[in-house]
């Protein structure tokens, strides 16, 4: 089946350092890759996404692109504030018939910023 | 502006206890989705809808079961509940590749 795999956390940086987390995925087809961020005490929200491979996803200074010979989409940021702390979610949705939009999560990163 | 509506932000409720959570959408969309989310372990799907009446069941169904009687609600029924069901749970619903979800529901079971 499906499955998404993160760098294991948690992250810890500097303010304005660059931030890299890895992601990588196992999924048949041809899935479309997501990031989501949690703000602390708050639901999932979108951060950027791909659809297909060589796309890349970008939003608020994050970008990812979507790499299938390494079957990977890494999130990373040149200079991270500490509002940026959060746990991010790696997530594929699989382009077949019967997905019916499901989405398959990675198990999440911690990430803090200090000042 | 889309929105996820759950009920209930933070809950406490003995072992036994039937609990409903509920969550309702006002975007009209046709998949509507049940997660739990555990540290470490990221999101797992409990159930999905993909129409009125309609359910599937995800990865980790047992213990619970959902109700989806109209299309804006979804509700997760857990229908003896056991302190291992201890857990943030969130409500999505979904648009072509854009998945929305609620704020989630701290759930304690004592």
């Amino acid at each position: 089946g499906d499955s998404v795999t993160q760098m294991e956390g948690p992250v810890t940086l500097s303010e304005e350092a660059f931030l890299t987390i890895n992601c990588t995925y196992t999924a048949t087809g041809y899935p479309s890759l997501f990031w989501y961020v949690q703000y602390p005490g708050e639901g999932l929200q979108l951060l950027l996404k791909a659809t297909k491979a060589d796309d890349k996803g970008s939003n608020k200074g994050f970008e990812a692109t979507y790499r299938k010979e390494t079957t990977s989409f890494h999130l990373e940021k040149g200079s991270v504030q500490v509002s940026d702390s959060a746990v991010y979610f790696c997530a594929l949705k699989n382009a077949g018939g019967t997905s019916y939009g499901k989405l398959t999560f990675g198990q999440g990163t911690i990430l803090t910023v200090h000042p | 502006d889309v929105k996820v509506t759950q009920s209930s932000r933070y809950l406490v409720k003995r072992t036994g206890e039937k609990v409903f959570l509920e969550c309702v959408q006002d975007m009209d969309h046709e998949n509507m989705f049940w997660y739990r989310q555990d540290p470490g372990l990221g999101l797992r799907l409990i159930y999905f809808s993909y129409d009125v009446k309609m359910k599937e069941k995800g990865d980790i169904p047992e213990g619970y079961s959902v109700s989806r009687e109209k299309k804006e609600r979804f509700s997760l029924i857990l229908e003896s509940a056991s302190t291992n069901q201890t857990s943030m749970y969130l409500c999505a619903s979904s648009f072509l590749d854009t998945i929305y979800f609620g704020e989630g529901s701290w759930l304690t079971v004592v």
